[in-house]
């Protein structure tokens, strides 16, 4: 199948400070990205749809200014969590779809705001 | 609107039993389903799709779904389950025509050695 690589797997940061993750689609074009926050013991929230060159759609609730996503390429999305704060903490996945009807996921990133 | 239920938070099995996780869905027109496998603090692995003709779908490490119309159901199975499928099961779902893929809760699978 697909192989769709998300970095960093973790990363730690400090209340106030933004993170960027990276979702990179590594065999195949992806036109279209989708960021999912899941909370523990629990499923994935979908939090928006990335299309390469036009702006992220945002799922009602999320805050696109908090969780700016940028998808320069067909191979690249990238989401950006802006002024951390500690209920920001949470599992972050991406996933990506070429022509099949499944999609493919990123290995997640565990952020943890301190 | 679509969804999905997956009416078990919880399946324990001894390994070499049959193991069985259900899901329902609803969804308009012609679903596509699939079933994907998250093991601790990894993103999720796809396991198999129904797309349309045979019911039976077979899937990877020896897992299939049986794909049911009338009862609007896509339950997994594995005939003989090992320990090393010990994982988070979910069921997912969307439309021909749509591109957002919804979820069911999850389902836990615990199978003792």
């Amino acid at each position: 199948g697909a192989v769709v690589s998300q970095h960093p797997s973790r990363v730690i940061c400090k209340s106030g400070t933004s993170v960027k993750i990276e979702c990179r689609s590594l065999d195949f074009q992806a036109t279209t990205m989708f960021w999912y926050r899941q909370f523990p013991k629990q499923s994935l929230m979908l939090m928006a749809t990335s299309n390469e060159g036009s702006k992220a759609t945002y799922e009602q609730g999320v805050e696109k200014d908090k969780f700016l996503i940028n998808h320069a390429s067909l191979t690249l999305s990238t989401l950006t969590v802006t002024s951390a704060h500690p209920e920001d903490s949470s599992f972050y996945i991406c996933s990506a779809r070429q022509q099949v009807p499944e999609a493919f996921f990123g290995q997640g990133t565990r952020l943890t705001v301190v | 609107a679509q969804s999905v239920a997956q009416p078990e938070d919880q399946v324990n099995v001894a390994e070499g039993n049959p193991l069985t996780v259900k899901c329902t869905y609803s969804v308009s027109g012609n679903p596509y389903l699939f079933w994907y496998v998250q093991y601790p603090n990894r993103g999720l692995q796809f396991l198999l799709k129904y797309i349309t003709g045979d019911n039976l779908v077979k899937g990877s490490y020896g897992f299939e779904a049986e794909f049911n119309k009338s009862q609007t159901s896509f339950h997994l199975k594995k005939p003989s389950a090992l320990v090393s499928d010990s994982a988070l099961y979910f069921c997912a779902v969307r439309g021909t025509n749509d591109y957002k893929l919804s979820f069911g809760a999850g389902t836990t699978v615990t199978v003792r050695a």
